[in-house]
């Protein structure tokens, strides 16, 4: 059991271009969320994926976000036109129901982006 | 809509002594989960502890245990014999039941001095 992973680390771009965050979860997880957190604050609900099928999108994920999971298994985080609001650090986390503990979330060490 | 609020910015304590993390809740949610992850500076968010909500019984993990009031929303943790490597960013989250997302509190900064 490897844990969640996420790449690359640390992103820096420049305003407008895009950039794609991957992540792979735990391999027995069929369940795969993204969080973005701001410096100082607590994670925020993104997205939610059940195998491949992307089950939830908050209101955060602007159409400039774009998530996928074609396999139900690694995942992917595009960015498009990114802006300096977009500067934080995008978490990972995967679950599974009916393990011991179900509902539980694990967290990757999330992809730290900075737009200047 | 759930929320977690965490009124305590930051705490700092001595070595080996308690130290107990506020947090309360707020969810429409019949069934749910809470959390308190911990996030040490500059590594990854771990599960400190969970608390499903229909159990009566507050839930313990060694040094680490809660006190849940279901009737007044809260839910604080309490490290028992604090260590410097319990010196992190501590969050508090709540969960429904069926995959749902979690709700996190604002987190609370917590130092143990030598």
């Amino acid at each position: 059991d490897t844990g969640v992973s996420q790449n690359p680390r640390h992103k820096i771009t420049k305003r407008g271009q895009n950039v794609t965050f991957r992540c792979d979860p735990i391999s027995e997880h069929n369940r795969l969320y993204w969080y973005r957190q701001t410096l100082g604050q607590g994670p925020e609900f993104l997205t939610y994926f059940q195998n491949e099928a992307q089950l939830e999108k908050s209101r955060l994920l602007s159409d400039r976000f774009s998530a996928e999971r074609p396999k139900g298994s690694f995942s992917t985080l595009e960015i498009q036109r990114t802006e300096q609001g977009d500067s934080a650090m995008y978490l990972c986390a995967s679950s599974y129901p009916g393990g011991r503990v179900e509902e539980t979330q694990y967290f990757g060490p999330g992809t730290r982006l900075l737009v200047l | 809509a759930q929320t977690v609020t965490q009124s305590q910015p930051e705490m700092s304590v001595q070595e080996a002594e308690t130290v107990t993390l506020s947090c309360t809740y707020d969810t429409s949610e019949s069934n749910y989960y809470l959390f308190w992850y911990k996030q040490p500076p500059s590594r990854q968010m771990i599960l400190v502890i969970r608390q499903e909500a229909y159990k009566q019984q507050n839930a313990t993990e060694n040094r680490f245990s809660v006190n849940f009031q279901k009737a007044a929303k809260s839910f604080s943790l309490k490290i028992s014999d604090s260590q410097l490597g319990d010196t992190a960013m501590y969050f508090c989250a709540s969960g429904g039941q069926g995959a749902q997302k979690l709700v996190f509190g604002q987190g609370t900064r917590l130092t143990i001095n030598p």
